[in-house]
Parts: structure tokens; sequence; C-alpha cells
């Protein structure tokens, strides 16, 4: 299995933008889960989902934020619009049972 | 709160040196989780602990779970550059959702 993947793995955009991010978990999990990580607030959960329902966005921190999953291998996390202070890393990672796996990230730098 | 704080914040040491970096919380938790996070991957879990007083060794990382288990160490035996990286511990909460500690970052010059 090639691990979680996540598309695009750098992302430069300017205010005002929308801005989508791409998911493929792991084949069999059950659970995906978006955090976001900054040097001061180090990892939050944005929003997760079991079987490709949404349980969790208590995270997400305004409308302008949106998850979607609609299917098992597929999730996607928009900003519309975009704001400098959404810069951060982008961390998808997927489970079954304890044991979490997280992709790459994606390095979202809005100017 | 949920609040998990490691300590300390940034740890930079020499090639063959010894080292714990701690987890604490108010809180008690069931089980605790750590991870190390390399620059540019995601993090990678470690080891999980689960019973108060509990000893994990993985080579030369030593984790243990505090007997309240509000609290957990991490040890290194002498470090090497390759362990550098951010230590992350982790509590589960709910349905399988991770929170996560505020982290340490490891620096281990050669």
């Amino acid at each position: 299995d090639a691990g979680v993947i996540q598309s695009p793995r750098h992302e430069v955009t300017e205010m005002g933008q929308e801005v989508t991010l791409r998911c493929k978990p792991i084949s069999g999990h059950d659970y995906l889960f978006w955090y976001r990580q900054t040097m001061m607030r180090g990892l939050e959960l944005l929003i997760y989902f079991n079987n490709n329902v949404p349980i969790d966005d208590s995270g997400m921190p305004e409308d302008r934020f949106s998850a979607k999953m609609p299917n098992a291998s597929f999730s996607t996390l928009k900003i519309q619009p975009s704001e400098p202070r959404d810069s951060a890393v982008y961390f998808c990672a997927s489970s079954k049972g304890a044991l979490a796996l997280f992709g790459p990230g994606t390095r979202l730098t809005v100017l | 709160t949920q609040l998990l704080e490691q300590s300390p914040q940034f740890l930079s040491i020499q090639e063959g040196e010894n080292l714990t970096v701690y987890c604490n919380s108010s809180s008690v938790f069931s089980s605790l989780q750590w991870y190390r996070q390399e620059p540019g991957e995601g993090p990678v879990l470690l080891v999980t602990v689960v019973t108060g007083g509990e000893v994990k060794k993985l080579k030369r990382l030593t984790f243990q779970f505090g007997d309240a288990r509000k609290d957990s160490s991490l040890h290194i035996t002498a470090a090497q550059p390759g362990d550098t990286g951010l230590y992350l511990c982790a509590r589960q909460t709910g349905a399988n959702n991770l929170f996560f500690g505020t982290g340490t970052r490891l620096t281990v010059i050669p």
C-alpha cells in the first residue's frame, strides 16, 4: 500500500482564492481525519469522518472551511476564500482501530 | 480541558548524550501514544502505552506511563542525528480521534 496520499504537496495562493486539498486514505480504513499544523498551535484536529460520514467538525475554524468525503477512497478540504492566517501544513490521516497513519501533508501558503 | 503539555519545547544535544522528554496532563487518560515527526513528513506512531506504570522499549527509546496515567516520559539513550525530529504525545478522545500535545523539537548535533 502506498500509504495515505495527499495532493498537492505544496500550494501557494493569493488571499481570496479558493483552495482545495485532496486525500486518498488507506484502503480498508474506516476513519479519516484532517489536521492542521502550525508553529503556534501545533497539530489541531479539524474534522473527522467515519465510513464517509462527518462525525465531528467542531475543529473547523470558520465557515470558510468545508470538507467532504464522497466515497471511501477520497476526501477534500476546501477553503473559500483563503486568508493569510490559513497558511499551515494540512495533514490527512486514516485509521482502522487505534492505529492512525498520516499522509505527508500539504504545505499551504496564502499570500 | 484536555491539555497535553510537553517539555522541554526545544532540546539540542550532542550525539551520544541521553535525554528525557515529558508529557503531562491534569486528566487521566486510558492510553497514550508517542509519535515522531520528521521535517516534511507526517507523524509516525512509535508506541502506545495503556497500563499505569507500563514501560516499553524500542531499541534506544524507553517509554514510561505514569502510575496515575496522567503523565508519560520518553528517554533516549545515546542519541543519534537520526533521532532529530518533533516528538509528540497524543491521547485518544472519543472514537479514535487523537488530541496531540504541544511537542518537543529535538536536534541531535553530530
